[in-house]
């Protein structure tokens, strides 16, 4: 069955340019969505439909892909991005949805 | 946006029925471009989709649970609910209710805070 695989935990130095992949069949052919968690809180979208931005979110969060690869990028990344990040599809093969496993930012 | 919070008891014992309720509030839960969902998280994990399910009553859920699994909806509460049976241990995690749009491939926004269920044997 279908799988999205994510990063190894990333670590940062405040300012400094944060990317966290996510790998899975056919990702360039639909919709990828990333989430951030902050430690006891509920996830939050911080990019939808693979590159879109919520109002609310700063622009130093961008969303990228290419063949079976989704990236977020966090520019400029502050000491508030530290958290969990996930992304998530549809899967259609399977008729569900589909999270990755998380990649953990520290910023440094 | 609407605001989603989860309720429900927090422990349930292991072979018996997990029954947890979503109130939505700031919105109806009867707007037709949206379908409300469930996803969990065992503690220190990822996280887990579980269903999600349309005003109108039409749903659907997560293959591993669909078994085991009741979502239903009461519009005249402006609350939606899901039912589990048969409880193990793997089925401790927090329980969160979110909204999204009627397309398939769409995000999950807003959440409810989670409500953590334990399973005791």
């Amino acid at each position: 069955s279908n799988v999205l695989t994510q990063a190894p935990p990333v670590s940062v130095a405040p300012g400094q340019t944060a990317r966290i992949t996510c790998e899975g069949d056919h990702l360039g052919y639909t919709n990828v969505h990333w989430y951030q968690q902050r430690p006891g809180q509920a996830p939050v979208v911080v990019i939808y439909d693979t590159t879109g931005r919520p109002s609310g979110v700063p622009e130093r969060f961008s969303g990228s892909y290419s063949p079976d690869t989704a990236t977020l990028t966090i520019s400029r990344v502050e000491a508030g991005d530290e958290a969990d990040y996930y992304c998530q599809v549809w899967d259609s093969d399977n008729n569900r949805v589909l999270f990755g496993g998380g990649t953990r930012l520290t910023v440094l | 946006q609407p605001q989603l919070q989860e309720s429900g008891p927090g422990l349930v014992k292991a072979s018996e029925t997990l029954s947890l309720t979503c109130t939505v509030s700031g919105g109806s839960i009867t707007r037709t471009s949206y379908y409300w969902g469930w996803i969990r998280q065992p503690p220190g994990k990822g996280l887990e989709w579980i269903g999600a399910i349309y005003y109108s009553g039409s749903s659907y859920s997560n293959p591993s649970l669909k078994s085991r699994l009741t979502l239903s909806i009461d519009t005249s509460k402006n609350q939606f609910s899901l039912t589990l049976r048969s409880v193990t241990a793997a089925d401790t995690a927090v329980y969160y209710c979110a909204r999204r749009e009627t397309t398939r491939a769409s995000h999950y926004d807003p959440w409810g805070q989670g409500i953590l269920v334990r399973v005791s044997s």
